[in-house]
Formats: C-alpha cells, structure tokens, sequence
C-alpha cells in the first residue's frame, strides 16, 4: 500500500462544473496536509494548507480533511479550462511534523469548455 | 519577493560525468528540501536541511549525491558520477519552519544518456 494515494485520472469536468479530488494516506498520526497544482513542466503550485478536521474554504477551492477516515479532499467549484493540471496531495506524514512531504501520484484534471 | 529558484533549468550529460544543481531558497527560510521525480512516479523526498545542518537524509539514493548547504543559504546538490536512473526532475522547496507550507521552486530537468 502506498503511503498516499490518489486516482491518477483523467478526472474530466464540464467547465462550470465541481470538481472533487480525493487522497489517501496511511499514518493516521499525521497532521499536516497539503494540495498542490502542476501545470505541465511547472513546478508544484500551493493551493491549500489544512490541519484540522472539517473543511477550509480559499475561494473556488475547498479542502476536506477526515483524520479518522484518512481522507483528504479538494473541490474546486466553478471549474474553469485554467483549472486544468495535475493536482498533488502532499503529506507531512507521521505525528512529528518533520516537514518531510510524501506525494501522492497526482490527479490529471481536465476541465472541458 | 524572490520564489525559490533552482539552476539550471536543464541539464543534459552523460552518464559518468559530474552534475551540480543548485537552489536558492526564500530569503528567511531555515528549511530547505530536496524532491526528485523520476518519470511516471510520484515526487519523493532525497533531503532537508536546517540552516546548513542535514537533518534528514533518509531519501538520498547512494553515496554518489551529495547535498552542501554552507552558510545555511543556498544549497548545492552533486551528482558524481551520474547514471541513467538518475534522470528526472529535481524539486527544491523551501519554508519557514516544519509545520509551515513548502514552497517549491521550478525545478531542474536532468537527462543522463
């Protein structure tokens, strides 16, 4: 079992519509989570931050963060074609908030005009 | 403000020859880390300094990386000699404290034929 898991996609949207990315990971101990965007041959992008049970909303973006379950997600409403891009989880695994990240695969999302 | 920036942009060389990359991180930033991606895998942690200390060198592959932050700035990373497989992407981030963000910078594109 990989310690963060993400379906690679393609996840494609209908522009307008919300887009749900979803994340697994395995040290139910850890504590800090993070979603990033890729463009393609650009670096990783930070989108949002999330420490704490329930969800955080920054504008059209929403992380969902369910210690007990292991799950971390991320809507992104209104998607828009710019929208389009790999979308990383990150973890910081482990109950010590090391700062060491651990990546999922990445989630390829196209949003369709 | 200056992101973090990595040099060069790419790098093509050939398999036992020496390549150095380097990576500028967020003025202020205490920690710095260095990411690889190697092509269809997910992003993984090589190492992480504070200041000029390693303090997790858990992912470096062999003894033929070697990481240099002197002076607790910017950061060098050698690889000598280099192989095939040590082609891919080249991440360094940097942030403010453990628990904080990591900022990533654009990556070094390494090719070894």
């Amino acid at each position: 079992q990989k310690e963060v898991e993400q379906n690679s996609g393609p996840l494609s949207v209908p522009e307008g519509a919300i887009a749900s990315l979803n994340c697994t990971y395995s040290d139910r101990g850890s504590q800090s989570f993070f979603w990033y965007r890729q463009y393609s041959g650009k670096s990783p992008e930070l989108i949002m931050s999330i420490y704490s049970n329930g969800d955080k909303e920054d504008g059209r973006f929403t992380a969902q963060l369910n210690k007990a379950s292991q799950y971390v997600s991320l809507l992104i409403r209104d998607s828009q074609p710019s929208d389009s891009a790999t979308y990383l989880c990150a973890v910081n695994m482990g109950s010590s908030n090391t700062g060491k990240l651990i990546f999922g695969q990445g989630t390829t999302l196209q949003v369709k005009p | 403000e200056a992101g973090v920036t990595q040099f060069p942009s790419h790098s093509v060389i050939e398999k036992g020859q020496t390549v150095t990359l380097r990576c500028d991180p967020i003025s202020g930033h205490d920690n710095l880390y260095w990411y690889r991606r190697v092509m269809g895998k997910e992003i993984k942690f090589l190492l992480h300094f504070v200041k000029e200390s390693k303090q997790d060198e858990s992912g470096m592959p062999n003894n033929r990386f070697l990481a240099e932050r002197t002076g607790g700035t910017y950061s060098t990373l050698k690889v000598q000699p280099a192989e095939l497989e040590d082609s891919g992407v080249y991440f360094c981030a940097s942030s403010l404290n453990r628990e904080s963000s990591a900022f990533f910078g654009q990556g070094t594109r390494l090719t070894v034929v």
